[in-house]
């Protein structure tokens, strides 16, 4: 079954500076979604994005993210000014309006 | 927020042994799914349940969507070692009316342990 591909896969970053976490959908699905899980947590939702804007946004997802998909393959999430606590695993799904979530492998980023 | 409340959080069972875990929730959902997650990895989608009552199996895995939508369980027949990992239930509760679609609200996770 095709992948959703995540790169990189881990991300080390000193906080404070700014990271893209970019992800290549494999379909034509129209929902595209960022989530995060700490360490040992559930995975929790960040955003969610159709027909190119947002449509959902957790109280996660304050004003240091951002998404885009810059050339209409690639889907990226921006955090601005990282933080200690932005550790954790970042996964880029996508689905169909009836369709289940797929997930990437995700990022692993670590700020320190 | 919705809260899903996951249980056993984990399990420790004998191979061949069948498995059961259940999620329950205070609000309602339309959709049921369930995910299982290996280390280092993306949750993999096992099962989708899209309306109540609905019972659906995939191979030796069977889930329920429960009828008041506030709940689903999932059973494993004759687990296997590569059945390890931690099993996750995740409830959407709607689409929205201009297209877009509700994240979904994940469960603690149930860690699947198989002792030889």
């Amino acid at each position: 079954e095709p992948e959703v591909t995540q790169t990189p896969s881990h991300q080390v970053t000193q906080m404070g500076q700014e990271v893209i976490l970019r992800c290549v959908p494999i379909s034509n699905h129209l929902y595209f979604y960022w989530y995060r899980q700490i360490l040992g947590q559930k995975v929790e939702f960040l955003v969610s994005f159709y027909n190119n804007e947002i449509s959902e946004k957790s109280e996660i997802f304050d004003d240091q993210f951002s998404v885009e998909r810059p050339d209409g393959s690639n889907f990226t999430l921006k955090i601005r000014s990282t933080k200690l606590e932005d550790s954790a695993m970042y996964f880029c799904a996508e689905g169909g309006l009836r369709s289940p979530l797929h997930f990437g492998n995700g990022t692993r980023l670590t700020v320190t | 927020g919705q809260q899903l409340n996951q249980s056993p959080q984990s399990m420790f069972i004998q191979e061949g042994e069948d498995v059961s875990m259940n999620c329950t929730s205070s609000s309602i959902f339309n959709t049921w799914l369930w995910y299982k997650q290996d280390p280092g990895e993306g949750p993999v989608l096992l099962i989708a349940l899209y309306k109540a009552g609905e019972l659906t199996s995939n191979g030796r895995l069977t889930a329920q969507f429960g009828i008041t939508r506030k709940d689903s369980f999932l059973n494993i027949s004759a687990s296997i070692p590569s059945d390890v990992g931690i099993y996750f239930c995740a409830g959407q509760l709607r689409l929205r009316s201009g297209g877009g679609a509700d994240g979904l609200t994940f469960g603690k996770g149930t860690h699947l342990i198989i002792q030889p």
